[in-house]
């Protein structure tokens, strides 16, 4: 069965910069994007972008094009977000989600906290 | 950006009630539209995908569709572990956007 893993939480200080993986597996891990999606502490979801990860080619809302990059390792079967320059404003939880009709299937989320 | 406008933004109902949730969309985005079920631990389910065509294993009192730019999802009888959050998401163009959430809750 398709899973997406990923840590449950992660802790930085301002200013610092993190690697968020989601490990996928029970499916072919090249055969769909990857897309990263922000949720805020009681808001909405936002799509932050997407990743090819047959040949790493992305796509960004404009508004996360200078907060967020995506990479993948297809020997692990694992995609990467890293986000810089961190501020309170990027405590969230992000989540992966991936098919082939759109976000099928969804990590369970790493909660992201931004503190000193 | 294309704006999808969900209402209600919060729905009081009772077991066995029949609901619709709404987004309307700001620009033509066809068939594109998928409804997620939120719980409240932060899990996040497809429900409805291409506007009306209903996932595997969601139960059939779930249903999806269209009139003109509103897309609808309706529950046709409400049981208890249907009070969480739905949200809807346009794909039809980039930066894919969501609704901002309907929460329901039982009366």
């Amino acid at each position: 069965q398709v899973q997406l893993q990923q840590p449950g939480a992660e802790l930085v200080k301002p200013g610092a910069s993190v690697k968020l993986s989601c490990k996928a597996s029970g499916y072919t891990f090249t055969s769909y994007w990857m897309h990263w999606v922000k949720q805020r502490p009681g808001q909405g979801l936002e799509w932050i972008g997407e990743i090819n990860p047959s040949n790493g080619r992305t796509n960004y809302n404009e508004k996360f094009k200078s907060k967020a990059t995506l990479t993948v390792d297809k020997s692990s079967s694992t995609a990467y977000m890293q986000l810089s320059s961190l501020t309170s404003e990027d405590s969230a939880v992000y989540y992966c989600a991936m098919g082939g009709n759109y976000f099928d299937y969804w990590g369970q989320g790493t909660t992201l906290t931004v503190s000193s | 950006d294309i704006q999808m406008t969900q209402s209600p933004s919060s729905l009081s109902a009772s077991l066995g009630e029949r609901v619709s949730l709404t987004c309307r969309a700001s620009q033509d985005i066809g068939s594109s539209l998928n409804w997620l079920q939120q719980e409240p631990d932060g899990t996040i389910k497809r429900l409805i995908y291409a506007t009306s065509s209903l996932d595997s294993g969601v139960p059939k009192r779930f249903s999806g569709s269209r009139s003109g730019s509103d897309y609808s999802l309706t529950i046709s009888s409400l049981e208890s572990e249907d009070f969480v959050d739905y949200y809807c998401l346009q794909y039809a163009s980039s930066p894919l956007t969501f609704g901002a959430g309907t929460k329901l809750e039982l009366k």
